[in-house]
């Protein structure tokens, strides 16, 4: 089956720092990429879609100048959380689209984030 | 816009015994309506979806869903419980302007021996 992959699988930042985070889809070809973001004991909330060339498109009240993406091939998405908080501590998930047609959506194992 | 509902926080079924974790659906237009299941401090796996067709899904490891458009529901079941089945579980549908999925809020599926 499809495969996405996230790194890193945890990570510890200072307050002020920046932290990169990658999605890559390992064995298919992904037009569009999703991030989400997850709370502890919450659902999933779509932070933005990111299309292959193209700027992502970022869902009401997500600041795209702290939470950049950038999808520069179509195996690989990154989310840059800049200038991190307390507050943007949380679990982040990324999926992966093929485009194929496929309706499904193929999710990444996820990447805890803690800003100290 | 496209929205589901999980009615249950949790739900709790002895092992051996159906489990059934509630959802509803409200779009316009046919849906398109997925199942997920999480384990802990781990991403989403996919269980199955309903895009058109047999009302009966059937999925990932025994999991099967009933699409019922006059309950507007998308309930998923299995026959046979297992302690294994023990996750958090998402009910989600295609956002009418794209690709991205709405989650329902989850449902905690505790099983127990």
């Amino acid at each position: 089956g499809a495969v996405v992959s996230q790194h890193p699988s945890r990570v510890i930042c200072k307050s002020g720092t920046s932290v990169k985070i990658e999605c890559r889809s390992l064995d298919f070809q992904a037009t569009t990429m999703f991030w989400y973001r997850q709370f502890p004991k919450q659902s999933l909330m779509l932070m933005a879609t990111s299309n292959e060339g193209s700027k992502a498109t970022y869902e009401q009240g997500v600041e795209k100048d702290k939470f950049l993406i950038n999808h520069a091939s179509l195996t690989l998405s990154t989310l840059t959380v800049t200038s991190a908080h307390p507050e943007d501590s949380s679990f982040y998930i990324c999926s992966a689209l093929p485009g194929t047609g496929d309706y499904e959506q193929y999710f990444g194992p996820g990447t805890r984030l803690t800003v100290t | 816009a496209q929205s589901v509902a999980q009615p249950e926080d949790q739900v709790n079924v002895a092992e051996g015994n159906p489990l059934t974790v509630k959802c509803t659906y409200s779009v316009s237009g046919n849906p398109y309506l997925f199942w997920y299941v999480q384990y802990p401090n781990r991403g989403l796996q996919f269980l199955l979806k309903y895009i058109t067709g047999d009302n009966l899904v059937k999925g990932s490891y025994g999991f099967e869903a009933e699409f019922n458009k006059s309950q507007t529901s998308f309930h998923l079941k299995k026959p046979s419980a297992l302690v294994s089945d023990s996750a958090l579980y998402f009910c989600a549908v295609r956002d009418s302007a794209g690709y991205a999925l709405n989650f329902g809020k989850g449902t905690s599926l505790l099983v127990t021996p």
